[in-house]
């Protein structure tokens, strides 16, 4: 079942701010916000991930609603390298749940010069 | 630096010969490691999960009899697929669970001929 729901794909301009969608409306109490890229024939990189509050990093910004519903991911200065494709991921801590990450589409982002 | 090291990069073989992946966790002792599979176009699909000192937990279709797992120590976890066809080509990704970020290996892309 399909936990979270992503764009397929977005552009964006190269040295603006890219701001990615997710919804997770189905999000649990005990569950965090995961962000993860791909870029072309690499392993998934992590990005940021939350619980409730919003979170900074040296890589991005992550915006999570006051409902958790869903969240925003933000690239504040998009670079060429950022082309990717983006994966949002809602995961338990709770090692009874398993702790497995679950993959959907994810969105694909091409920046443009 | 890299996390998670995967071995190797890149391997084609023939059909009905086995190859082994290894995968290694190299900041931090892995009691748990997870090989996922991606076939083009496609987003990451879970495989099974590897336990170190214990037998695999694997994923609904997943045949273990193929794909042999093991987990022998904190460190290293391998996957063999046994008896390769063609089928069986597709980009392998192994991952790292640290205490609450999962590391992804670089993946090994599988050519079976």
């Amino acid at each position: 079942d399909a936990k979270t729901t992503q764009p397929t794909s977005m552009d964006c301009a190269e040295g603006r701010a890219a701001n990615l969608p997710c919804n997770h409306s189905t999000i649990s109490g005990n569950e965090y916000v995961y962000w993860y890229r791909q870029i072309h024939s690499q392993g998934p990189q992590y990005i940021i991930h939350g619980l409730k509050n919003n979170e900074t990093n040296e890589m991005a910004s992550l915006i999570i609603t006051e409902d958790r519903k869903s969240s925003t991911l933000i690239l504040p200065h998009a670079t060429l390298r950022d082309t990717a494709v983006y994966y949002c991921i809602v995961r338990s801590l709770i090692k009874a749940a398993g702790n497995k990450l679950t993959f959907g589409g994810g969105t694909r982002v091409l920046v443009k010069p | 630096g890299a996390v998670v090291s995967q071995h190797p990069s890149r391997v084609i073989c023939k059909s009905g010969t086995s190859v082994k992946i290894e995968c290694r966790s190299l900041d931090f002792q892995a009691t748990t490691m997870f090989w996922y599979r991606q076939f083009p176009k496609q987003s990451l699909m879970l495989m099974a999960t590897s336990n170190e000192g214990s037998k695999a937990t694997y994923e609904q279709g997943v045949e273990k009899d193929k794909f042999l797992i093991n987990h022998a120590s904190l460190t290293l976890s391998t996957l063999t697929v046994t008896s390769a066809h063609p089928e069986d080509s597709s980009f392998y990704i192994c991952s790292s669970k640290g205490k609450n970020i999962q590391y992804f290996g670089a993946g090994t892309r599988l050519s079976v001929l």
